[in-house]
């Protein structure tokens, strides 16, 4: 098992160019999430999918979409890239039973993006 | 929403000492508080988690307690010792509507051991 595996590990932008964040995990999970990780500011929430064909926003959905192409894979789309979106961000993904419990999240090795 | 306070942002110990990392929480239906451990340049990994039902877990030398009357739970590490220096993050679940897990995380606590 894999686990949680996310390409590219790291990607240099320059404003206004666009990409995508590729995320697959082969566990077998419900849920999957986006995060970024800003230096002191800890692991923030973009966006997240509780279940195949469904997509929620998070805390800090502006500037980004997101796609849940099967079960297996979940990509992260920044359409017009902006200095404030350098960060390192993790893809994760949980079980989630569906009963309202609350499952570990299993996270990827992170993509490290700077945008000039 | 939901907001997830954790104090300290960083903290030093000798090894072989407790180290105690403190959180609230702001959004009273929240259920799950899980801990993670990130060490440099790695992901963030599950240590440890408690459930409101419950008021204290231990495993090992990590024990976390829950106090949901005052909204806040700590993470508690004994016997310190080198390869427990890395960033701890607290996080709550804001209470599911759906199958989803929705975690918000403090802003993390960077130890180290002094050796």
């Amino acid at each position: 098992n894999a686990g949680v595996t996310q390409t590219p590990k790291f990607q240099v932008l320059k404003t206004g160019q666009s990409m995508t964040l590729q995320c697959a995990q082969d566990m077998n999970h419900n849920s999957m999430y986006w995060y970024r990780q800003d230096p002191g500011m800890g692991l923030r929430l973009i966006y997240y999918s509780a279940s195949e064909g469904t997509t929620d926003k998070g805390e800090v959905p502006n500037g980004y979409n997101v796609s849940r192409l099967n079960k297996r894979e979940f990509s992260l789309r920044l359409e017009s890239a902006a200095p404030s979106q350098t960060s390192v961000y993790f893809c994760a993904s949980s079980e989630a039973t569906g009963t309202g419990s609350t499952d570990t999240q299993y996270f990827g090795p992170g993509t490290r993006l700077t945008v000039l | 929403g939901e907001n997830v306070e954790q104090h300290p942002s960083t903290l030093s110990v000798q090894e072989g000492d407790s180290a105690v990392i403190k959180c609230t929480y702001s959004d009273s239906a929240s259920n799950y508080f899980p801990w993670y451990k990130q060490e440099l340049g790695k992901r963030p990994q599950l240590i440890i988690d408690i459930r409101s039902n419950v008021g204290e877990k231990k495993d090992q030398r990590i024990a976390v307690t829950l106090n949901k009357t005052a909204k806040h739970f700590s993470l508690h590490i004994t016997e310190t010792q080198p390869e427990d220096s890395a960033v701890y993050f607290c996080a709550a679940s804001i209470v599911p509507y759906s199958s989803a897990s929705k975690i918000i995380f403090g802003s993390g606590t960077r130890l180290s051991i002094r050796p």
